[in-house]
């Protein structure tokens, strides 16, 4: 079945840097893929969709800046957190639909846990 | 307005029961679709089955069943002859829009505990 990876699986960081995640799509190609951010205990809150090629479409209250996405193959999307703050410490897990087929489920990746100190 | 309602925070069933997990939408699209991942404590998201809005039978993945009411917009998850292994967050979701712009919208979830 489909796979995606995601990388890192944790990273533990000093506030400032930046942080970039990784999000790939083993054996299919992924036109779209979406990122999400989990917090403890929580419902995954969609962050942006990432469309191959094009600029990401952001949801309401998510910050462009900060969490850049860049979507350069149809096989790789990535996100960075730009100086990141404690803040932004939570569950981040992205996904990806088989092209074209809409009525597949979406794949997701393990998730990266980010904790900034 | 809530897109998707899982009004079961948790849940308990004994091992070898069948549970309900609820889940009720909202959406004015006629094409959409109903998902339910299974979320274990080490964070992966595990798809389970697919309802399509279009679907006239239910869907039915060996012990999950997903129980569609178009007209109630209700979705729920029944898993029968539960396993310990069951226990996780369960969370329903759901794909709307047209063509490249859809997206999925997830509930909030209901975490099941399975007793032996």
């Amino acid at each position: 079945g489909a796979v995606v990876s995601q990388h890192p699986s944790w990273v533990i960081c000093k506030s400032g840097t930046s942080v970039k995640i990784e999000c790939r799509s083993l054996d299919f190609q992924a036109t779209t893929m979406f990122w999400y951010r989990q917090f403890p205990k929580q419902s995954l809150m969609l962050m942006a969709t990432s469309n191959e090629g094009s600029k990401a479409t952001y949801e309401q209250g998510v910050e462009k800046d900060k969490f850049l996405i860049n979507h350069a193959s149809l096989t790789l999307s990535t996100l960075t957190v730009t100086s990141a703050h404690p803040e932004d410490s939570s569950f981040y897990i992205c996904s990806a639909r088989v092209s074209g087929r809409g009525n597949q489920p979406q794949h997701f990746g393990d998730g990266t846990r980010l904790s900034i100190l | 307005a809530q897109k998707i309602t899982q009004t079961q925070p948790g849940m308990f069933v004994q091992e070898k029961e069948a549970v309900t997990l609820d889940c009720t939408y909202d959406t004015s699209d006629q094409s959409y679709g109903l998902f339910w991942y299974k979320q274990p404590s080490s964070g992966e998201m595990i798809f389970l089955i697919y309802q399509g809005s279009y679907d006239e039978q239910n869907a039915t993945e060996g012990r999950y069943s997903l129980n569609f009411q178009k007209a109630r917009k209700s979705a729920n998850l029944v898993i029968s002859a539960s396993q310990l292994g069951d226990s996780a967050m369960y969370f329903c979701a759901m794909r709307e829009g047209p063509g490249g712009y859809q997206k999925v919208t997830f509930g909030t979830g209901t975490k099941l505990q399975v007793i032996p």
